[in-house]
């Protein structure tokens, strides 16, 4: 079975601060996302990469960037933490592209 | 620029019965692909169903079906003989090709089951 985990489940930041997360695969995919998901939104993404160092934005890219060094982990990562990114955020991945996607948990991130 | 709609945020069904979600898109491909993806409650998101765009014939995954109409671009989901575990948010998701596998999901169907 394919398996995706997210470094956190819950987390709380300050304003302004940068704030890293981490999601790991352990299935060889090619294929990574992070999405971002709110009440009545639904899932939003903000990057994707096909490849390691590769990135592409997505919908909501302004306020991110991330990072894959490595083909199984991409980061997340939120330079000045807003109160606006209050959000609850989901990392996925695939084999191949437009594959079925695999989810990690999530992780719901509160900016004070 | 492609779209997924859910037009129904809420729904709610009788443990034992019958209850469709439905789900339209809009899309210029021939190609693409459909999902139905299911999220409980603080849990993680897993797949239900798929459908690739060029079968006619409508897949199924166990109590889950779906009714793929192309011409009509609707794919809506049918749980039969439904279980309180299948409460959740359902998520209806397109994907094609020249995406680079990006999906675009819909809002969301929250599914309640009664008892």
């Amino acid at each position: 079975d394919v398996k995706v985990t997210q470094s956190s489940r819950y987390l709380v930041k300050r304003t302004g601060e940068k704030v890293f997360l981490e999601c790991v695969q352990d299935m060889d995919h090619e294929n990574m996302f992070w999405y971002r998901q709110d009440p009545g939104l639904g899932l939003r993404l903000i990057y994707f990469s096909y490849d390691v160092k590769m990135k592409e934005k997505g919908d909501i890219p302004e306020g991110y960037s991330v990072s894959r060094e490595k083909k199984e982990r991409f980061s997340l990562i939120l330079e000045s933490a807003s109160t606006n990114q209050t959000s609850m955020y989901l990392c996925a991945s695939s084999l191949l592209a437009v594959d079925t996607q695999y989810f990690g948990p999530g992780t719901r991130l509160t900016v004070l | 620029a492609q779209t997924v709609t859910q037009s129904q945020p809420e729904m709610s069904v009788q443990e034992a019965e019958t209850v469709t979600l439905s789900c339209t898109y809009d899309t210029s491909e021939s190609d693409y692909y459909l999902f139905w993806y299911k999220q409980p409650p603080s849990r993680q998101m897993i797949l239900v169903i798929r459908q690739e765009a060029y079968k006619q014939q409508n897949a199924t995954e166990n109590r889950f079906s779906v009714n793929f109409q192309k011409a009509a671009k609707s794919f809506s989901l049918k749980i039969s003989d439904s279980q309180l575990g299948d409460a959740a948010m359902y998520f209806c998701a397109y994907g094609y090709g020249g995406s680079q596998g990006n999906l675009i999901f819909g809002k969301g169907t929250k599914l309640s089951v009664k008892p």
